[in-house]
C-alpha cells in the first residue's frame, strides 16, 4: 500500500526558532498534500492544503507566515514553523491525495510529528 | 453546512463482543466516507472506504461500514472485537475534489 513518512517524528526546540517537517509520499506521486494539527484527545484540524507547484490554501485563522508550506515536487511537502513559541507545541499529522481509478481516491496519512516549544 | 457527527466520545466494550460506532454526515454533494484508526501518537490507518455501488463496505482487521443515505449515516462494526482494537476512531466525509472534513472521533476501550 501508499506509504507517507513524515520527518522528524518528534522534535524539541527552544522559543523563537524555526523548525522544519518533511512529509514524503514514499511509492507514489501526490498532487495534493494536506498539513493537519491535532491537540491532546481531539480531532485532527486542517492547517492548509498543498499542491504541487503552486502556492498552498490555508484555512482560516491559520497564519500563512508562521506556517510555511512548500510543496515543491510530487513527492515532498514541507512545513516550517517559523519563530516557534509554545503555544505551537502539537502533533503535526501530513496527508498525501492518490487519486485510483473511476476518480476515486483516498487520503495516506503520515505518521504525525510531535513538536515540543520550550 | 458540511459536518460530522460521531456521538459517541467513549465507548467501552469487552474482548469478544461486538461493536458499533456511530457516525453521521452532513454534506452537500455525493459523499465519499471514511473510517480510520488513530492509535496512541501514531498517524491515521484507513480502515475501508465508501464510493459507490454496494452499501455494505469490508475493511481490514475485520471492520465493517454501512452507508445509509435516508439516515445520512455510515455506521462502523466489528462482530468481535479484540484487546488491540483499542484506539481513537474517526469518521470522515469528502469528495473527490474537496478536503476531509473529520468527526471528534471515538476512543474504544477494550476490557478483557
Amino acid at each position: 500500500g501508499a506509504v507517507v513518512s513524515q520527518h522528524p517524528s518528534w522534535v524539541i526546540c527552544k522559543s523563537g526558532t524555526s523548525v522544519k517537517i518533511e512529509c514524503r509520499s514514499l511509492d507514489f506521486q501526490a498532487t495534493t498534500m494536506f498539513w493537519y494539527r491535532q491537540f491532546p484527545k481531539q480531532s485532527l484540524m486542517l492547517m492548509a492544503t498543498s499542491n504541487e507547484g503552486s502556492k498552498a490554501t490555508y484555512e482560516q485563522g491559520v497564519e500563512k507566515d508562521k506556517f510555511l508550506i512548500n510543496h515543491a515536487s510530487l513527492t515532498l511537502s514541507t512545513l516550517t514553523v517559523t519563530s516557534a513559541h509554545p503555544e505551537d507545541s502539537s502533533f503535526y499529522i501530513c496527508s498525501a491525495r492518490s487519486l485510483g481509478q473511476g476518480g476515486s481516491y483516498e487520503q495516506y496519512f503520515g505518521p504525525g510529528t510531535r513538536l515540543t516549544v520550550t | 453546512a458540511q459536518s460530522v457527527t460521531q456521538p459517541d466520545i467513549h465507548i467501552t466494550v469487552s474482548e469478544g463482543a461486538s461493536l458499533e460506532l456511530r457516525c453521521n454526515y452532513s454534506y452537500g454533494a455525493t459523499p465519499y466516507l471514511f473510517w480510520y484508526v488513530q492509535s496512541p501518537g501514531q498517524g491515521l490507518q484507513l480502515l475501508l472506504k465508501y464510493f459507490s455501488g454496494d452499501t455494505l463496505v469490508q475493511g481490514i482487521k475485520g471492520f465493517e461500514a454501512e452507508f445509509k443515505r435516508s439516515q445520512s449515516s455510515f455506521n462502523l462494526r466489528k462482530p468481535s472485537v479484540h484487546w488491540s482494537d483499542a484506539a481513537e476512531y474517526f469518521c470522515a466525509v469528502g469528495s473527490n475534489t474537496d478536503k476531509l472534513i473529520f468527526g471528534t472521533g471515538t476512543r474504544l476501550q477494550v476490557f478483557p
